[in-house]
């Protein structure tokens, strides 16, 4: 049972445009969402979080808009840069004692110079 | 600061026999999370280790076993491997409840 998905296995973009990158949740119960970058032979880097609670979260060039409604998120880049080539995981956490990551499948992010 | 390290990078291991696997968490932190990654797949949560107790377990059979030390470093140990086995193991440091910083991880191939 896949409680995070993200649809779009890659994504195209060239240099200075926005980079869209959607996920979807079926459990109603996540409290906490966070997005991961990834490198080749590296690990995952966090990106930014947002709350249950809030709508939108904005950091520098990134925002994570939140949907509770559809269970719908979304990652905006901008402007995309060459260097934010990489696979994008969404992760959701149901909080609690352990605060477990589920995490989706990953979007590649390729962005064209 | 330093980052999350783990030990070894690559690691190639015959079906049957055991595996140990070692994270060093971030300065400061308490907690260390261990994930397996599948090739093409989300990381999946194996555990989570809080001041040296297990705090919680995913989907994983007993044969994933951990441990945490007084300085929050951990080790995964996995008994009679399996070729599905095969995977990227991440570990994530973090304080309790807060955003999990992640290290490289190690490469484990079962032959």
């Amino acid at each position: 049972d896949q409680q995070v998905k993200q649809n779009s296995p890659s994504l195209s973009v060239q240099e200075g445009r926005i980079s869209i990158l959607n996920c979807d949740y079926t459990n109603s119960m996540f409290d906490y969402f966070l997005w991961y970058k990834k490198y080749p032979a590296e690990g995952p880097t966090f990106l930014i979080s947002i709350s249950s609670i809030k709508d939108k979260n904005e950091d520098g060039r990134f925002t994570v808009f939140l949907n509770k409604s559809a269970k719908h998120l979304s990652l905006h880049i901008v402007p995309s840069q060459p260097g934010d080539s990489a696979v994008y995981f969404c992760a959701a956490s149901l909080g609690g004692a352990t605060n477990k990551l589920i995490f989706g499948t990953g979007t590649l992010l390729a962005v064209q110079p | 600061e330093t980052g999350v390290t783990q030990s070894p990078t690559h690691l190639i291991k015959t079906r049957g026999q055991q595996v140990t696997l070692r994270c060093s968490s971030q300065s400061g932190h308490n907690t260390v999370s261990w994930y397996q990654q599948a090739l093409g797949q989300g990381p999946q949560f194996i555990f989570q280790y809080y001041r040296e107790e297990e705090n919680g377990r995913g989907n994983f059979p007993p044969r994933f076993s951990g441990l945490q030390f007084p300085n929050y470093s951990s080790e995964l140990n996995v008994n009679a491997l399996e070729l599905d086995d095969s995977a990227l193991y991440l570990c994530a440091s973090s304080l309790l409840n807060y955003e999990q910083y992640f290290g490289p991880g190690t490469r484990l191939t079962v032959t």
